[in-house]
């Protein structure tokens, strides 16, 4: 089955500054990529995905990059503020609706003032 | 995004007694939900695969006479913990796809005493 690594397990930037989580994934058929932000006690958030024949989705703050050769991908926060803090979650799956999604451990975001 | 609700959110119960959460996808038709399982400080662990009108499918090491799923229709999915006991006591969430996204219900809080 998919296993997905994700690092750093805790990150902490000063406001304004730019996060950078990045995920390994293993099994090569995996084509769906997301990314969640889970806030304390709350349900996970979809923020960005992003699609095996796509290298790079932009949304605002965020981007997400893909290389599908080296099985990664990585969230990128820009201008970081206070409410960006939370847990990240990346995941892999095939598309469709019954493809089940792995997630990866999970990163710890504080944005300091 | 879709939305998924989820009910109850919190529950505290005596040992033995069994507990349903109930799962609903309120502005779309999900012919498959997950639910999940998430620890203090972790992951999210997928318990099983919800689909309507048949039987689940549970991952390994989740045992299906204990965590009951029914999906009688394209917008609940029911689980319940049968004869509940303290190491049972945890976060539990569940989500449907609209298309290749998944979105997540708000979380039940069980606390088994």
């Amino acid at each position: 089955g998919e296993n997905v690594e994700q690092h750093p397990s805790t990150l902490s930037v000063q406001e304004g500054d730019s996060a950078v989580i990045k995920c390994t994934y293993s099994d090569s058929a995996s084509n769906y990529f997301p990314w969640y932000k889970q806030e304390l006690g709350k349900r996970p958030q979809l923020i960005i995905d992003i699609r095996s024949n796509v290298g790079e989705k932009k949304d605002q703050r965020i981007a997400v990059t893909l290389n599908k050769t080296a099985k990664h991908f990585s969230l990128h926060i820009t201008e970081t503020q206070p409410e960006d803090s939370a847990v990240y979650f990346c995941a892999a799956s095939g598309i469709g609706t019954a493809s089940k999604l792995t997630f990866g451990t999970g990163t710890r975001l504080q944005v300091t003032l | 995004g879709a939305v998924v609700s989820q009910h109850p959110s919190r529950v505290i119960c005596k040992s033995g007694t069994s507990v349903k959460i109930e799962c609903r996808s309120l502005d779309f038709q999900a012919t498959t939900m997950f639910w999940y399982r998430q620890f203090p400080k972790k992951s999210l662990m997928l318990m099983a695969t919800s689909n309507e009108g048949s039987k689940a499918t549970y991952e390994q090491g989740v045992e299906k006479d204990k965590f009951l799923i029914n999906h009688a229709s394209l917008t609940l999915s029911t689980l319940t913990v049968t004869s509940a006991h303290p190491e049972d006591s945890s976060f539990y969430i569940c989500s449907a796809s609209d298309g290749p996204k998944l979105f997540f219900g708000s979380g039940t809080q069980l606390s088994v005493l």
